[in-house]
């Protein structure tokens, strides 16, 4: 069946490093991809989504190409902030981006000065 | 816009008791999720609904767990009796498109 992996359970970085974050993923059928975001204490919200083989998305700072080849969506930051810091999570649709999600386990990021 | 709303937003319940979840979804969303979350095992699909239809009701949940969607804009989560191993946040979401709106959740803790 459909299923994410998130390599990465926590990753720690310095205020100004670069971010990547792992997702790759396994399907049988067309191919929609998401990066949730959570704050602490807040509700995930959306940050990216793509189903454009080789096309980069992008969206407040941070970006993914989906790569259909290597079956992957890996998340990139050039340069990380504090407020960076929250969980986050790779997102797969099954089927058609209407379809049943499913989510990878999250990999917390914390960014310490 | 009033986004996701969840109630209560958190839960202590002892071993063998009934709790009840409520979720207010996005006016006008079709589709509904209640995902449960976890450390360990991320977020965890508990029940799906499209247009108050259930569409998928959780595999291995479905012994103690129940979602009903009385009607579009109104959803809760039955667990009975729950057990110390439920206790985690729980995640009501609506979709728009191709994009969830997550409520705040509940955190419900299982004595």
């Amino acid at each position: 069946g459909d299923s994410v992996t998130q390599t990465e359970g926590l990753v720690t970085l310095t205020e100004g490093l670069p971010v990547m974050l792992n997702c790759t993923y396994q399907t049988a059928y067309s191919t929609f991809l998401f990066w949730y975001v959570q704050h602490l204490n807040e509700a995930p919200k959306l940050l990216l989504k793509s189903s454009t083989d080789n096309k980069r998305t992008e969206h407040q700072g941070f970006h993914a190409t989906l790569h259909k080849s290597s079956s992957s969506f890996h998340l990139q930051k050039s340069s990380a902030q504090l407020s960076d810091s929250a969980l986050y999570y790779c997102a797969l649709s099954e089927g058609s981006a209407l379809g049943r999600l499913h989510f990878g386990a999250g990999t917390q990021l914390i960014v310490i000065p | 816009d009033a986004g996701v709303t969840q109630t209560p937003r958190h839960e202590v319940a002892e071993k063998g008791q009934t709790i009840i979840l409520k979720c207010e979804p996005v006016s006008g969303h079709n589709d509904l999720f209640w995902y449960r979350q976890t450390k360990i095992q991320g977020l965890e699909l508990l029940s799906y609904f499209r247009s108050k239809s259930l569409m998928e009701d959780g595999g291995a949940f479905k012994d103690r767990f129940k979602a009903e969607m009385l009607n579009s804009s109104f959803s809760t989560l039955k667990i009975q009796p729950t057990e110390p191993k439920d206790s985690a946040v729980y995640l009501c979401a609506s979709r728009r498109g191709n994009t969830l709106y997550f409520g705040a959740g509940t955190r419900l803790s299982v004595l």
